[in-house]
């Protein structure tokens, strides 16, 4: 069985100071990741994608994520937040089979003025 | 816009009633899936269809079924409805796990 864990429900950080979003992971073939970003009333847009090629993957909107195999995580990173990045994000995984994506229970990101 | 097109957009409905969610993915797309997304449940995965057939079935209850017609769109038929249905649903389309999927806005039910 494959599992994402994302720590923290919450995170508050400053208008321009750096994001991290943490995700780990269990799977037990390689893993496909992701990590969506869904705003109010709205669905889910794909920011960013690891699929076993370079390990530092840059999304959209000036995040980026870091696969380590050994830690078994997928932390989502912006080096200067913005107002716009409040949202909720979501980390997500495959096998590259079939049986659809699974998603951590999302981070939700709050930008203080 | 995603390219992923899902209706109705609302949909308020009573309980024991049948309803069916629209979905037409991006062009090109053969793969639909269908998630529900609720607050204490988060986002699960119900089914997916590859080019009309079923493909893989997740946290699916007995009372929905999906199928996909020669055109691609899907549906997703939810009956015998209970208060705790009521969630967004998802619809996602995808060319190739590679490329990840892309999300329709969702269709809103409430079961009242």
């Amino acid at each position: 069985a494959q599992s994402v864990t994302q720590l923290g429900s919450h995170v508050s950080v400053s208008e321009g100071a750096l994001v991290l979003l943490r995700c780990n992971y269990s799977s037990s073939v390689p893993p496909y990741l992701f990590w969506y970003v869904q705003y109010p009333n709205q669905g889910l847009q794909l920011l960013l994608k690891y699929t076993s090629a370079a390990t530092l993957v840059k999304g959209i909107n000036g995040f980026e994520a870091e696969f380590k195999k050994s830690e078994t995580s997928f932390h989502l990173t912006k080096p200067s937040a913005h107002m716009s990045d409040a949202a909720e994000y979501f980390c997500a995984l495959s096998g590259g089979g079939a049986d659809g994506l699974t998603f951590g229970k999302g981070t939700h990101l709050i930008i203080q003025p | 816009d995603s390219g992923v097109t899902q209706t109705p957009k609302h949909l308020i409905t009573a309980t024991g009633q049948r309803v069916t969610l629209r979905c037409s993915p991006r062009s090109g797309d053969l793969s639909v899936y269908w998630y529900q997304q609720s607050l204490d449940q988060g986002l699960q995965f119900l089914i997916q269809y590859y080019n009309g057939e079923e493909r893989a079935k997740g946290n699916i209850l007995e009372r929905f079924s999906a199928q996909q017609f020669p055109d691609l769109h899907s549906e997703l038929n939810l009956s015998s409805l209970e208060l705790g249905d009521s969630a967004l649903y998802f619809c996602a389309s995808s060319p190739d796990i590679n490329y990840g999927y892309t999300f329709g806005s969702g269709t809103r039910l409430t079961v009242v």
